[in-house]
């Protein structure tokens, strides 16, 4: 069974640096692609990037230049961190596993994250 | 700035059948776009029901199927179920990047 663990600091100052990080457990974490997506309260969902084992990364052009995803193949997690956060980067924040053609058979718990002075 | 339209609301009797569409700001939908559908229920995660336009998950309903209809990607829901109301989003693949449509509210009323 897989199961995605997510945890992070969830309030945040504004120009903080938001940091989640997502624990893959079961399955295999060498065959799929891994991503973050967000959803602000009341509103849709924002897909935020992707990585594979091997590091490649793709991001949503209009946040590419404040997200960096990282992975640690050695714990099966991948990270994302994204600077100078605002109050319009609150939002719940979700990993999930994303495969050829999918997204998201498996979901991380949710990380509302909270940008206020 | 790419734009994927889904109709806002839309509203369904028990048992009976609805489409939701999902079309994108560059013209037709086709399967180059690997359609995916969520479906979402208040305070909880998505829940994937269809992915490449047409495949279901092991968990999805048989009730729910995934098309492409006049150049949009579609999900349909046949037999509609109390339980089905929930909002749902489609996603589009852009070559390199994902983008989410902006969901439909169903209501079974």
């Amino acid at each position: 069974q897989v199961q995605l663990q997510q945890w992070g600091a969830g309030l945040l100052k504004p120009s903080e640096t938001l940091s989640l990080t997502c624990a893959v457990y079961g399955g295999s974490f060498s065959g799929y692609y891994w991503s973050w997506i967000r959803q602000p309260p009341g509103k849709g969902l924002e897909w935020i990037g992707e990585i594979n084992y091997s590091g490649s990364t793709k991001y949503n052009p209009s946040l590419k230049s404040r997200v960096t995803i990282s992975v640690d193949t050695s714990k099966n997690q991948f990270s994302l961190k994204l600077n100078s956060v605002t109050a319009a980067d609150t939002a719940l924040y979700y990993c999930a596993r994303q495969g050829d053609g999918f997204i998201g058979d498996y979901w991380g718990q949710g990380t509302l994250i909270t940008v206020s002075s | 700035q790419t734009v994927v339209t889904q109709e806002p609301s839309l509203t369904v009797s028990p048992g009976g059948t609805v489409t939701l569409t999902c079309g994108s700001s560059t013209g037709a939908v086709t399967s180059g776009y690997y359609p995916n559908w969520f479906q979402q229920k208040p305070g909880q995660a998505p829940r994937a029901l269809i992915y490449s336009t047409n495949n279901k998950h092991s968990w999805t309903p048989a009730r729910f199927s995934g098309s492409l209809l006049g150049g949009k990607a579609a999900l349909t829901l046949s037999g509609v179920q109390p339980e089905d109301e929930a909002d749902y989003y489609c996603l589009l693949y852009y070559g390199g990047a994902w983008v989410f449509g902006g969901g439909t509210k169903l209501t079974v009323l």
